[in-house]
């Protein structure tokens, strides 16, 4: 079935630094992928998406470019701020006879300090 | 409201409880879904509703889980003879989505969740 793999956390990152959350999945069709986040006592939101190979995903400063070849889709940000501390999951939904069903991973979480 | 709404937040149930937890999707959203999160864990798919049909139900973990949305709008997930590994916080989660096309792959919107505690 279909699974995701993405790197462990907690992330500790200083403000301003470079982020990346790696993200692998294996999947038996063409899935369409995605980065939600959750933010603290909040619920989860989309935080970007891609539908197909080479496309980029962007938003709020993140991006994750959909690679088909090395079946990833790891979370970029040039200069994270304390805002952005929050948990991260990356997902995929094949959209097959069950609507959009998401496959999660384990989530990572990134803490940004000051 | 605007958003998905859960009810009740948080539960604590005694084990061998029955509890009911309820979902508001967004307003003409005709997918639903279920998603059961442990502590420290992703979402994991339970059950998928379009309108008032549950197409596909694969991911309730036992028969002790069951779901309905009889109106095509409100769901509820309850849960029998409640046990300890039951504890998680259960998502509902919304959206346009109604066909098995790409094209139609539109955004899930997420409820706060009910965060169960049996013990």
């Amino acid at each position: 079935g279909d699974s995701v793999t993405q790197m462990e956390g907690p992330v500790t990152l200083s403000e301003e630094a470079f982020l990346t959350i790696n993200c692998t999945y294996t999947a038996t069709g063409y899935p369409s992928l995605f980065w939600y986040v959750q933010y603290p006592g909040e619920g989860l939101q989309l935080l970007l998406k891609a539908t197909k190979a080479d496309d980029k995903g962007s938003n709020k400063g993140f991006e994750a470019t959909y690679r088909k070849e090395t079946t990833s889709f790891h979370l970029e940000k040039g200069s994270v701020q304390v805002s952005d501390s929050a948990v991260y999951f990356c997902a995929l939904s094949e959209d097959v006879n069950a609507g959009n069903m998401l496959t999660f991973g384990g989530g990572t979480r990134l803490m940004v300090k000051p | 409201g605007a958003g998905v709404s859960q009810s009740p937040r948080y539960k604590v149930a005694k084990r061998g409880q029955d509890v009911a937890l309820r979902c508001d999707p967004i307003s003409g959203h005709v997918s639903l879904f279920w998603y059961q999160q442990a502590l420290g864990q992703g979402p994991e798919f339970l059950t998928y509703f379009q309108n008032e049909a549950q197409l596909d139900k694969s991911g309730l973990p036992s028969d002790r889980f069951f779901a309905e949305r009889p109106e095509g709008s409100v769901s509820t997930l309850k849960i029998q003879r409640t046990q300890q590994e039951d504890s998680a916080v259960y998502l509902c989660a919304s959206s346009l989505a109604r066909g098995a096309l790409q094209a139609e792959n539109t955004e899930a919107f997420f409820g706060q969740g009910t965060r169960l505690t049996v013990v």
